[in-house]
């Protein structure tokens, strides 16, 4: 079955800090590789995606993913974080093969003023 | 704007009372999703409809069905909710089902 990792559960950082969140899938095949954000309140929402091309992709408020294919990875990345970057992040990967979504468990992140 | 909305956000119910959580999308798009998520945990795939095709998840409990009555349309029935089931839902939607999904806010359910 295929299976979604994210290692860290709780992050906590000092505004200004670079982030890495990672994220580890287990199928082989054909993947559509997804990060997640759900702030206070709010429900979930895309931040990213990367189906083909660059494996370096870009996303909103300054939120980077690099898909490396050979560590089956998809770590998300912002060089200085900010308090309103609290919130829950979600690695998801759809695979070709299975023909569906796994959401990994999620990161907490918390951001100290 | 178009956006998927889950009605009600907050759901109690006694243990073994049928509920019915519902869901709706401005987007048109043909796919949609119910998700069970507990605290700390991944959203879980209940079921999904692809147009009007319903795919069961194999770990999904009878106790869980589903409807969708046209594309704008999907609904939750818990037959007979136990505590376990106590938890977040959440639907969400896409256009086909590679792409990006657009979720709706939840409906959080308390079984007394």
């Amino acid at each position: 079955a295929q299976s979604v990792s994210q290692h860290n559960h709780h992050v906590i950082l000092s505004e200004a800090a670079s982030l890495e969140l990672g994220c580890n899938y287990s199928y082989g095949g054909t993947v559509n590789l997804f990060w997640y954000v759900q702030y206070p309140g709010q429900h979930l929402q895309l931040l990213l995606k990367y189906f083909s091309g660059d494996p370096l992709v870009k996303g909103i408020k300054g939120f980077e993913a690099e898909f490396i294919k050979s560590k089956f990875s998809f770590n998300l990345r912002k060089p200085s974080v900010q308090w309103s970057d609290t919130a829950e992040y979600f690695c998801a990967v759809f695979s070709g093969g299975y023909q569906k979504v796994t959401f990994g468990t999620g990161t907490k992140l918390q951001v100290i003023p | 704007d178009a956006m998927v909305i889950q009605n009600p956000r907050y759901q109690v119910t006694q243990f073994g009372k049928p509920v019915t959580l519902s869901c709706s999308q401005t987007l048109n798009h043909n796919v949609m999703y119910w998700y069970q998520q507990k605290s700390s945990q991944a959203p879980k795939l209940l079921f999904h409809y692809y147009d009007k095709d319903f795919n069961n998840e194999a770990d999904t409990p009878d106790n869980f069905q589903s409807r969708r009555p046209n594309t704008s349309f999907c609904f939750l029935d818990i037959r007979s909710p136990g505590l376990g089931d106590a938890a977040m839902y959440l639907c969400a939607t896409s256009r086909g089902s590679s792409n990006e999904q657009f979720f709706g806010p939840g409906t959080r359910l308390t079984v007394l």
